[in-house]
């Protein structure tokens, strides 16, 4: 069983709808949890980081964390076109190491 | 600086040669991470250090890959005899604590064996 498992994609959205980005992972111990955004030919960039079960909204960004069920979901409401990249859903497991996902390919329908 | 920093930024050698990449994390951070991201693909671990202990080194590919931390701060890694397998971008990334805080990556150094 993968440690991190996302939907590769791509998942495409409309403009100005909501995109919804699920992961889940494996380490029942895992303690930290974080989307990454990565444009093609650059590193990731950290966009959102949650602890504790429930929602955490930054902006048009909102986490959202299960752990009884091991599930971490990103949604982006408004999408825009600069939103179409690879997201990577992070986790740092109950040995501390940082675990990444292979990633789901957002794009933009205009 | 304000943030990781990690050099060379491109490197191309020869088959064969031996390589050091550097990572500078942010100050005060106490956690480092390795990864290698080969073209297309997702994040492989290879290390993490706490300090200057690396409590998991489960993702080094081989023998030929080594890493090291010094004074808590700066990290090299370490690749002999390289391979054209060995080609991708090498990521560095350093967080405050190594749980509950956020890890923040450089801009990678991007190796290709020739």
């Amino acid at each position: 069983q993968k440690e991190v498992e996302q939907n590769s994609g791509p998942l495409s959205v409309p403009e100005g709808a909501i995109a919804s980005l699920n992961c889940t992972y494996s380490d029942r111990g895992s303690q930290s949890f974080f989307w990454y955004r990565q444009y093609s030919g650059k590193s990731p960039e950290l966009i959102m980081s949650i602890y504790s079960n429930g929602d955490k909204e930054d902006g048009r960004f909102t986490a959202q964390l299960n752990k009884a069920s091991q599930y971490v979901s990103l949604l982006i409401r408004d999408s825009q076109p600069s939103d179409s990249a690879t997201y990577l859903c992070a986790v740092i497991n109950s040995n501390y190491k940082l675990t990444f996902g292979k990633g789901t390919l957002l794009t933009m329908n205009p | 600086g304000a943030g990781v920093s990690q050099s060379p930024s491109n490197k191309v050698t020869e088959k064969g040669k031996d390589v050091e990449l550097r990572c500078d994390p942010i100050s005060g951070h106490t956690a480092l991470y390795w990864y290698r991201q080969s073209l297309g693909q997702g994040l492989e671990f290879l290390i993490y250090f706490q300090g200057n202990s690396a409590p998991d080194k489960s993702g080094l590919p081989s023998d030929r890959f080594s890493a090291e931390r010094t004074g808590g701060s700066v990290s090299t890694l370490t690749i002999q005899r390289t391979q054209q397998e060995d080609s991708a971008v090498y990521l560095c990334a350093s967080s405050l604590e190594p749980v509950n805080t956020e890890a923040f990556f450089g801009q990678g150094t991007r190796l290709t064996v020739v």
